[in-house]
């Protein structure tokens, strides 16, 4: 199974911040990479998709890049309602595996 | 509106039983794949099988291989996940989650259910 390894696992940020988080795949996966944000006791949320692309309604203040085996997820003006947990996900090799997490919290 | 509504989950014994429903509304059911996921408390998220638009191919995580079977009723718009031989370590909230394009991206999910899996 492909690993998917993010970083870091927690951080603190403040509204207004540009907010990274990465993800690294144990092997090239091209550019099938998927992000979720996730809110407590709700289901996952997809917010962009094939490594690059936004999903409809999601805000243009997340943005994705990278390929092969490292990405990341931008945020660039953190929002209140962005405190989340967010997790990548590859779907290049079977089984869909994911990221452990990144839980953004507020500073 | 998309909309997946899962039913089903609760309180189980090691050794026992369950199955669960996700009901699928607002979109052409029969164009998709569509997947259980899982997720442990206060764990990441776990994909645990898929089925294909006609129910004619199944794919399982080792974990579960064997114990769980993956249906659906595409007349009734709907999704099962039949679970035998529970296991303490299958407690979680279970996800239906309509998958893109196999293996994802899982681009509308279910509100979850919870199985408890204890003696």
């Amino acid at each position: 199974d492909i690993e998917m390894t993010q970083s870091p696992s927690s951080l603190s940020a403040s509204v207004g911040d540009r907010v990274t988080i990465t993800c690294q795949a144990s092997q090239d996966i091209s550019d099938f990479l998927n992000w979720y944000q996730q809110k407590p006791g709700k289901a996952p949320n997809l917010l962009i998709y094939n490594a690059i692309n936004l999903e409809t309604g999601v805000p243009s203040r997340f943005s994705g890049s990278g390929s092969g085996s490292d990405f990341t997820l931008t945020i660039s003006t953190l929002q209140p309602e962005d405190f989340a947990t967010y997790y990548c996900q590859q779907y290049d090799n079977f089984p869909p595996t994911f990221g452990g997490g990144t839980k953004v919290e507020i500073k | 509106e998309v909309q997946l509504v899962e039913s089903g989950g609760g309180l189980v014994q090691p050794g026992g039983s369950l199955r669960l429903s996700c009901e699928a509304s607002g979109f052409s059911f029969t164009s998709f794949w569509m997947s259980w996921l899982r997720q442990a408390p206060g764990k990441g998220l776990e994909w645990v099988a898929n089925i294909k638009q006609d129910g004619s191919a199944k794919y399982y995580v080792d974990s579960v291989e064997g114990r769980f079977s993956i249906s659906r009723d595409n007349a009734k718009n709907s999704l099962y996940l039949q679970m035998n031989s529970l296991r303490v370590d299958d407690t979680a909230v279970y996800y239906c989650a309509r998958d893109d394009a196999r293996n994802g991206p899982f681009d509308s999910w279910g509100q979850g259910t919870l199985v408890t899996v204890s003696s």
